[in-house]
């Protein structure tokens, strides 16, 4: 089973900062990475698939990079909507597996 | 519009057993492989079972297989998981997804779409 690791635990930024995300995984997984975004109370939504592909709906300000084993999520103006949990999720071996998230909080 | 619609969650004593399901609309079920994802309260999120789109492949997390059962009956447009001999781990919130992808059996799916989850309880 791949396990998925994101740092940090929790980022601290100011609304209209850049706020960047880590995800790595214990092999590669080519670009069969996907990010996701949960809000207090509610499911998980699809932001990015294949490493950088936004899902439909996804602002601009969302982005993914990375192969291999090293991923990224940018977010480049951080609104008020954005703070959430982010998680990660590899599929290029199955089980499909998650990373333990990314609390993005208001600094 | 897609929409996924989970129920059944209860609370259940230990070794007990529950059936979730979940009832779709507004998009090709039968094109599309399914799933369950959990969420213990204040947990990460966890894949549990998968389902091919003609229900001739599933797949389990090794802390759920033979105890739980996962089916869909495409005339319905839905897809439901059997949980028997339930434990305190299983608590959570159970999320249906439809998987996008590609193979079943060496799937390589992200998740699309979510339920907005129902919870189970495994409690004495």
């Amino acid at each position: 089973e791949i396990v998925m690791t994101q740092s940090p635990a929790t980022l601290s930024v100011s609304p209209g900062e850049r706020a960047t995300l880590s995800c790595r995984a214990s092999q590669s997984i080519s670009s069969k990475l996907a990010w996701y975004q949960q809000k207090p109370g509610q499911a998980p939504r699809l932001l990015i698939s294949g490493a950088s592909a936004r899902a439909t709906g996804v602002p601009a300000r969302f982005s993914g990079s990375g192969s291999g084993t090293e991923f990224t999520l940018s977010i480049s103006s951080l609104q008020s909507e954005d703070f959430a949990i982010y998680y990660c999720q590899q599929y290029d071996n199955w089980p499909a597996t998650f990373g333990q998230g990314t609390k993005v909080e208001i600094k | 519009e897609v929409q996924l619609v989970d129920s059944g969650g209860d609370l259940v004593q230990p070794g007990g057993s529950l059936r979730l399901s979940c009832a779709t609309s507004g998009f090709t079920f039968t094109s599309y492989s399914m799933n369950w994802v959990r969420q213990a309260p204040g947990k990460g999120l966890e894949w549990v079972s998968f389902v091919s789109p003609g229900d001739s492949t599933v797949h389990y997390a090794d802390s759920v297989r033979g105890r739980f059962t996962i089916s869909r009956d495409n005339a319905k447009n839905s897809v439901y998981m059997q949980m028997n001999s339930l434990r305190a781990e299983d608590t959570a919130v159970y999320y249906c997804v439809r998987g996008n992808g590609v193979g079943w059996s060496n799937p390589k799916y992200y998740f699309d779409s979510w339920g907005q989850g129902t919870l189970v309880t495994v409690s004495s």
